[in-house]
């Protein structure tokens, strides 16, 4: 079992909604997780890291961590067709700095 | 400044050529890595290195070898291509005042044949 899972999607949801991105990961004791979002053909980006438990919000993006469930998620509210791409959660963990990265989901706004 | 940049772009070898992939930082960073990234599968740790003068070995470092040059620089070398090494190379750095960050070159678009 990989460290960190993501479902591959496509995820597809229509412009102006929710989207929702969920991440589990298996070390309990990871301490910082990442969101980076890959454009097709492109590099990643960061878009959100958190390591508190709980929600942090910037813009659109909403991250929540819950560590006793040992998830992650990705809210992306009023969802736009330049949000479609892969996002991709990070996870470092047995005790390095070093994440392993998911697989990313897909995600598809669709006007 | 520049980030993190690749060269080259795009490569095509023939199984046995040999090639280096150059990356070169300009945020001071610590840190740098390879990653490669195949369709489902996604991003494999290659190589990293630390600091200046150190490496590691990823997930994924058969058929590879690194050199950090310098703290800006970490190339990759492949003495012997082989088809299975047809991927998207991503070499990036981290930053150590953001929890480590990430920041990826545009990446290096390799097939061998």
């Amino acid at each position: 079992q990989k460290e960190v899972e993501q479902n591959s999607g496509p995820l597809s949801v229509p412009e102006g909604a929710i989207a929702s991105l969920n991440c589990t990961y298996s070390d309990r004791g990871s301490q910082s997780f990442f969101w980076y979002r890959q454009y097709s053909g492109k590099s990643p980006e960061l878009i959100m890291f958190i390591y508190s438990n709980g929600d942090k919000e910037d813009g659109r993006f909403t991250a929540q961590l819950n560590k006793a469930s040992q998830y992650v998620s990705l809210l992306i509210r009023d969802s736009q067709p330049s949000d479609s791409a892969t996002y991709l959660c990070a996870v470092p963990s047995g005790g390095s700095y070093i994440p392993t990265f998911g697989r990313g989901t897909s995600l598809i706004v669709h006007p | 400044n520049a980030g993190v940049t690749q060269t080259p772009k795009f490569q095509v070898l023939k199984t046995g050529q040999s090639m280096t992939l150059q990356c070169a930082q300009d945020m001071n960073h610590n840190s740098m890595y390879w990653y490669r990234q195949d369709p489902g599968m996604g991003l494999r740790l290659i190589y990293y290195s630390a600091s200046e003068g150190t490496t590691d070995k990823g997930e994924v470092p058969n058929g590879y070898n690194v050199s950090r040059l310098n703290k800006r620089e970490f190339s990759l070398r492949l003495e012997s291509a082989a088809p299975s090494q047809t991927s998207v190379y991503f070499c990036a750095s981290s930053d150590p005042q953001g929890w480590e960050t990430q920041y990826f070159g545009p990446g290096t678009r390799l097939l061998v044949l």
